[in-house]
C-alpha cells in the first residue's frame, strides 16, 4: 500500500529551468494538496484540488501551476525557477476538502542555483 | 485571513508531560487537527478535534475550546522519540475547503 508517492525525491535547478514534480495516490481520496515547507515558515498551502477537475490557489502560488490529471494524479509545475523556490515540497491527500486526516508524500526537497 | 500561532520552540524532560498550545483566527472553522513530523519526515497525522473537549489517543491527548480559539496537544510520558516538530491545522468549511498548518513547534525531549 503506497499511499502518496511524489517524485523526484531530490532536483537541483538552475534559475530559470521549469520541471513538474509528480503526485499520485492510491487511497481513491477526492482532494488532494501541494505544501511548500521552508525553515520557520511551516507547511505553506500553494495549491489544493478539492475534487477531481477543480484547482484553487491557496496561500502562496505565484510561479507555480497545477494539473489535477485524474483522481490519483495531481502534478505541480515551476515554469521559470527561481531561488526563492528552494523548499521542501509535498503533496498530500485527504478523502475529501476539509477532511482533517491528510496523508503526505515523502517529499521533495528542490534546490535551485 | 487565518493565522494560527504556536511556540516555536518546547523542551521537556524523558518521562514528563507536555503541553502545546494553539490559537487561531480563521474564517469557516471546522475544526483543528494535530500532526508529528520527525527531521527529514513527512508529517503524519495524530488527532482531530471538531467539538470542545478532550479527545485521547494513548499517550497524545487532543484538547479544543471553540469560543477560545485555542487547543493544545499533551503528550505524556515522554520518549525520546517523541522529538519531532508537532504542527496544529485548521480544516476551513464553506468556501475554503482546506487544511491550514501553523509553522511548527519543535519539541526537544531530554534525559
Amino acid at each position: 500500500n503506497a499511499g502518496v508517492t511524489q517524485t523526484p525525491k531530490f532536483q537541483v535547478l538552475k534559475t530559470g529551468q521549469s520541471m513538474t514534480l509528480q503526485c499520485a495516490q492510491d487511497m481513491n481520496h477526492n482532494s488532494m494538496y501541494w505544501y511548500r515547507q521552508d525553515p520557520g515558515m511551516g507547511l505553506r498551502l500553494i495549491y489544493y484540488s478539492a475534487s477531481e477537475g477543480t484547482t484553487d490557489k491557496g496561500e502562496v502560488p505565484n510561479g507555480y501551476n497545477v494539473s489535477r490529471l485524474n483522481k490519483r494524479e495531481f502534478s505541480l509545475r515551476l515554469e521559470s525557477a527561481a531561488p526563492s523556490q528552494t523548499s521542501v515540497y509535498f503533496c498530500a491527500s485527504s478523502e475529501g476538502p476539509a477532511i482533517p486526516e491528510a496523508f503526505f508524500g515523502q517529499g521533495t526537497r528542490l534546490t535551485v542555483v | 485571513g487565518q493565522s494560527l500561532e504556536q511556540p516555536s520552540e518546547v523542551t521537556a524532560v524523558e518521562g514528563a508531560i507536555v503541553q502545546i498550545n494553539c490559537t487561531y483566527q480563521t474564517s469557516g472553522f471546522y475544526g483543528l487537527s494535530w500532526y508529528q513530523q520527525h527531521d527529514g519526515g513527512a508529517p503524519t497525522f495524530l488527532s482531530y478535534n471538531a467539538l470542545d473537549g478532550l479527545e485521547e489517543t494513548g499517550r497524545f491527548s487532543s484538547f479544543l475550546s471553540r469560543s477560545d480559539s485555542y487547543g493544545y496537544l499533551l503528550l505524556q510520558e515522554l520518549q525520546m522519540k517523541d522529538s519531532a516538530s508537532y504542527f496544529c491545522a485548521v480544516s476551513l468549511s464553506g468556501g475554503y475547503q482546506k487544511v491550514t498548518f501553523g509553522t511548527g513547534t519543535k519539541l526537544q525531549v531530554i534525559p
